[in-house]
């Protein structure tokens, strides 16, 4: 079974520094989708930025972009000159058809 | 709709009571996914949908976990007997056809007394 795990339960970073966010997941798969999620207080579930397996460039969305290395089964997202809206806990998440695989969250404070 | 809608907002109920929760998905997705995310804790996936029909229930909890959904739209999860162990936010997802990104609503706050 697929599994993703994020190891860092809660990390800070300063406004307008940079943070990066670790996930590693576990398949048999090549092909194969990733995602990071933002979950603020709100509850509302929203995607951050999307990869897909096949493709060697990592995702790049405005302040956001992923390091992934397809052979060591990591995804980390990193956060350039966090803001005070980019608190929120932070899910790394993988798929393939199958209901998305979510890792445990990483909750992100940024301090002013 | 513009996105997927779920109510109740917030339901607070008695132990051993029925309750009902629905989602609406946005409109074109057959996908539907209902997921659990007990307080301070990761998505627990329950079930999916793709039409009418699930074809993967492997996350329902207990028996007293049922949901359905009807001309391919709106699903609607039922607990039976809730019991304090179901107090948690419930969320509803949706994708499309051959889509792999799904897109949440704003989940269902359940909390059994």
């Amino acid at each position: 079974a697929q599994t993703v795990t994020q190891s860092q339960p809660e990390m800070s970073v300063q406004e307008a520094e940079t943070v990066t966010l670790s996930c590693t997941y576990d398949t048999s798969e090549s092909d194969y989708y990733l995602f990071w999620y933002k979950q603020p207080p709100s509850r509302q579930m929203i995607l951050v930025i999307r990869q897909e397996a096949y493709k060697q460039q990592n995702a790049t969305e405005n302040r956001f972009s992923v390091n992934f290395q397809k052979a060591a089964k990591s995804f980390s997202l990193k956060i350039s000159d966090s803001q005070l809206g980019d608190a929120a806990m932070y899910f790394c998440a993988y798929n393939f058809n199958t209901p998305l695989v979510f890792g445990k969250g990483t909750r992100l404070s940024v301090i002013a | 709709g513009a996105g997927v809608s779920q109510s109740p907002s917030n339901k607070v109920t008695e132990k051993g009571k029925d309750v009902e929760l629905r989602c609406d998905p946005i409109s074109g997705h057959t996908a539907l996914y209902w997921y659990r995310q007990s307080l301070g804790q990761g998505l627990e996936f329950l079930i999916y949908f793709q039409g009418n029909s699930a074809p993967d229930k492997s996350g329902l909890p207990s028996d007293r976990f049922s949901a359905e959904r009807t001309g391919g739209s709106v699903s609607t999860l039922t607990i039976q007997r809730t019991q304090q162990e179901d107090s948690a936010v419930y969320l509803c997802a949706s994708s499309q056809p051959s889509g792999n990104t799904i897109y949440f609503g704003e989940g269902s706050w359940l909390t059994v007394v």
